[in-house]
């Protein structure tokens, strides 16, 4: 089945303690992106990568980090967690641009 | 990051009913995306716009693409219960990345059976 994995789902840090939210796609594709939703402000994106070794910022990306070192899996870390990053994370992936792009299940983070 | 206002925020409907809503932004748009999400899942991608006055229907859900480029709109007919959700436009600005997405705040769709 095509999908998105995420994991965690939900996740209950507290602050300045480092963590990583993995994303695997089996679908081949290449483009992958991280998204944050927040009640009132929709979904913005965070980062984003076009293929492996290449990436670039969205609209929010202070305090986030990514990598792409294989197609599979697009990583997003936040060395470290503030409460202002409290939120729904989605990764998504597409064949491009013109593709569908599909979505994750999401991960809840909550930092204290 | 480029704005998107969408509008309206919510709304309550009755089954049966017809819908509309719309977004407009103050840059040009590349591509238009309208997405669908349902209650503890991720978005779902419903209609892609590629051409400006581009009309595309899926079903009962009908889209165009602004000729100014700057707005789009979403039509669902008849709505049914399970069309409750969370609709979102979105896409590249036309001076940024393809890549880079901006979404718009949401509306929110609740059908009364």
């Amino acid at each position: 089945e095509a999908q998105v994995t995420q994991n965690p789902r939900y996740l209950i840090t507290v602050t300045g303690k480092k963590l990583t939210v993995t994303c695997s796609q089996n679908m081949n594709h290449e483009y992958m992106s991280w998204y944050r939703q927040d009640p009132g402000l929709g979904l913005r994106q965070i980062y984003y990568s076009m293929n492996v070794e290449v990436t670039d910022k969205g609209d929010v990306p202070e305090g986030y980090k990514v990598s792409r070192k294989e197609k599979r899996n697009f990583p997003l870390i936040l060395e470290s967690p503030s409460p202002n990053q409290t939120s729904l994370y989605f990764c998504a992936s597409s064949g491009g641009l013109q593709e569908t792009q599909y979505f994750g299940p999401g991960t809840r983070l909550l930092v204290l | 990051g480029q704005q998107l206002n969408q509008s309206p925020q919510s709304m309550f409907i009755q089954e049966g009913e017809d819908v509309s809503m719309n977004c407009t932004s103050s840059s040009i748009f590349n591509t238009w995306l309208w997405y669908k999400q349902d209650p503890g899942e991720g978005p779902v991608l419903l209609i892609a716009l590629y051409k400006a006055g581009e009309l595309t229907s899926n079903g009962r859900l009908t889209a165009q693409f602004g000729i100014t480029r700057k707005d789009s709109f979403l039509n669902i007919s008849a709505s049914i219960p399970s069309d409750v959700g969370i609709y979102f436009c979105a896409g590249p600005y036309s001076g940024g990345s393809n890549y880079k997405l901006t979404f718009g705040k949401g509306t929110l769709l609740t059908v009364n059976p």
